[in-house]
Order: structure tokens, then sequence, then C-alpha cells
């Protein structure tokens, strides 16, 4: 059974441009989260997708926006990139039914992006 | 306020030595409480979850980890490191109740363990 699958895996962007990552969950599972991990920071949720709805957001401003659809596929959205995100952003997957002790999230390798 | 806390940035052990990673929690509930490593440039890997029932959890890779109610602690626990087993550790928790923060996790900061042959 494939992982869950992120691309691309490196992107080099500047100041100001926008950015678009992509993650493929597990066949099967219906929820998708994005984090934002950083050496000073560590691991920030961003926020969680379940059947093309956002059910789930942390704290970060509206420059980050992202997307499900209908194959559970994800996209993160970053506008008007800044200096500071720049970090490793990962995609979780989970079957996110209603058992959360009981449901896993496994993640994909990341993407790493560099803003000059 | 969910949160968890990893007091330790770096852990150093010898090869062949127990190995404790350190990890304290707060929520509002019953913690789900889970364990994942991350090797470098890779994601993050499921290593061991605790739901309930028995306080001691077994995982991958030989490792294991102890739930203290009363401590609100979720140490992470090898009996004999290998150098292979050097990389950051994530404690994470996950509430209980399907509040508004149904299926987020809080990661508490990473922990680095370094063993040495």
């Amino acid at each position: 059974k494939a992982g869950v699958t992120q691309t691309p895996r490196y992107l080099i962007k500047t100041r100001g441009q926008q950015v678009t990552l992509s993650c493929s969950p597990i066949s099967g599972h219906r929820s998708v989260s994005w984090y934002q991990q950083t050496p000073g920071q560590g691991l920030q949720f961003l926020f969680e997708y379940f059947s093309e709805t956002q059910r789930n957001k942390g704290n970060f401003p509206g420059r980050f926006s992202g997307r499900q659809f209908s194959n559970s596929r994800s996209e993160m959205n970053v506008s008007t990139l800044e200096l500071g995100d720049s970090a490793l952003y990962l995609c979780a997957s989970s079957l996110a039914g209603f058992d959360p002790g009981r449901d896993i999230q496994y993640f994909g390798a990341g993407t790493r992006l560099s803003v000059l | 306020a969910q949160s968890v806390a990893q007091p330790e940035d770096q852990v150093n052990v010898a090869e062949g030595n127990p190995l404790t990673v350190k990890c304290t929690y707060s929520v509002s509930g019953n913690p789900y409480l889970f364990w994942y490593v991350q090797y470098p440039n890779r994601g993050l890997q499921f290593l061991l979850k605790y739901i309930t029932g028995d306080n001691l959890v077994k995982g991958s890779y030989g490792f294991e980890a102890e739930f203290n109610k009363s401590q609100t602690s979720f140490h992470l626990k090898k009996p004999s490191a290998l150098v292979s087993d050097s990389a950051l550790y994530f404690c994470a928790v996950r509430d209980s109740v399907q509040r508004d923060n149904f299926n987020k996790f809080y990661f508490g900061s990473g922990t680095k363990l370094n063993v040495k042959p």
C-alpha cells in the first residue's frame, strides 16, 4: 500500500511569490492535515481537511490556505511568501473516522520550501 | 488548553545503555498519546500510542512508553539503545473529547536522541 506522497520535495521561491504544495494521502484515508516544521518552532499545525471541508485550523495568517478534492488529495497554498515561511511542510493522512484514539496519522516525507 | 512538553532538547546515550525520552502533557479529558520518530530528510514515523488499558505500551523497533496519569507523563524508553536509534523524537497528544479540536494533534518540540558507539 502506497504511503503519503508529497510533491514537490524541494522548492525555492522568492519573497512575494506564491506556492502550491500537493499531498496524496494513503488510499482510503479521508483526512489530511498539514504541519509546518521549523527548527525554532517545532511542528505547528496548519489545518485539517476531511471530506473536502476544513475541519480544524491552526493559528496561521490567511496567506496560508488549503483545499481537498473529492479523491482526498489535498493542496496547500501560501501567497505573498515571506522569508519566515521557509520550512519543511508535512502532510499527514488518517482514516479520521470517529474513533480518534485508534486513528493514526501517517506522514509524508515533506516539502522543503526555501524563500529567498 | 492542550499542550505537550518535551523538556530535553537533546539526549545522549551510549550504545547498549537504556534510554529515556521524556514527555509531559496537558489536556482536558482523557489523553490519547503518541510517539513519532523522524530521521533526517524524512517525515514522521509512528512508533506507538496509548489509548487506554495497560500503562506500559510496546511499539516498533523495541521501544516502549509508560503512561503515568498522576504525573501526566508519557516517557519513551528502550532497554538497549542502538546507534541507528539516533533521530528526532516527537511526543503528541490528542484530546479524547470530540469538540472543535477533533483530529487535531498537539506535538512537543522534539528531542534529538544521539546514541554513540
